[in-house]
């Protein structure tokens, strides 16, 4: 069974980096048949994708987090990271990290996620 | 980017009822559709993917239907666990595939 955890301080001081990882148990992370997602959900709000990475280090960002958004691959320890540099209040989210499947060429959804982790950013 | 406008925001119904949820595309995003149910401090879990395929272990009583533009989801025979949020997502067009607003559905 795949299972995602995401790991990194709750607290983090306006102006400074947000830095989370996510392991990944029960799969590889070198699959090609997956992408890996990072998501964030401000408390009380909708969903909203951040970006994404494959095995090969190719990533995709949002393009309202584009130039403050940074993720990594490490497969040699079956995990992803994400750093959002530059903190405000409205980067204060439960993150998610996800798998987003490939099916015979198909998108086929995000089909497992870490449990999410909050992110306050204090003044 | 592509907006994802889901209707109601909110729904009321009984256990038993027939829901039906809407998601609609700001452009043409064929059937890159998926839909997903999300309970409160736990992550959303996958439900339908392609716009009417059902997600392994997802109950029968979930179906999904649409493509363009328009798309439906529908809970048959509503059971208690099934209150929930529920979120639409297009991953048609990257970098980001981006999610509706979400629809409250929660007991009458």
């Amino acid at each position: 069974q795949v299972q995602l955890q995401e790991s990194g301080p709750g607290l983090v001081k306006s102006s400074e980096t947000l830095s989370l990882t996510c392991a990944v148990s029960g799969g590889s992370i070198s699959s090609s048949s997956h992408y890996w997602v990072w998501i964030r959900q401000p408390p009380g709000k909708g969903l909203e994708w951040i970006g994404s990475i494959y095995h090969s280090g190719s990533t995709l960002y949002n393009t309202s987090l584009t130039s403050r958004s940074t993720i990594s691959i490490d497969m040699s320890k079956n995990q992803f990271s994400l750093k959002v540099t530059s903190v405000t209040a409205a980067d204060t989210a439960v993150y998610y990290c996800a798998r987003h499947s490939i099916i015979m060429l198909r998108e086929a959804g995000l089909d497992y996620w870490g449990q999410g982790t909050l992110v306050t950013v204090s003044s | 980017d592509i907006q994802m406008t889901q209707s109601p925001s909110s729904l009321s119904a009984s256990v038993g009822d027939r829901v039906t949820i809407t998601c609609r595309a700001s452009q043409t995003i064929s059937d890159y559709l998926n839909w997903y149910q999300q309970k409160p401090g736990k992550a959303p879990k996958l439900l339908i993917y392609a716009a009417s395929s059902l997600h392994s272990g997802v109950p029968s009583r979930f179906s999904g239907s649409g493509s363009g533009t328009d798309f439906t989801l529908t809970i048959n025979s509503l059971q208690l666990e099934d209150f929930a949020t529920y979120y639409c997502q297009q991953s048609f067009s990257a970098p980001a595939y981006s999610f509706g607003q979400g629809t409250k559905l929660d007991i009458k």
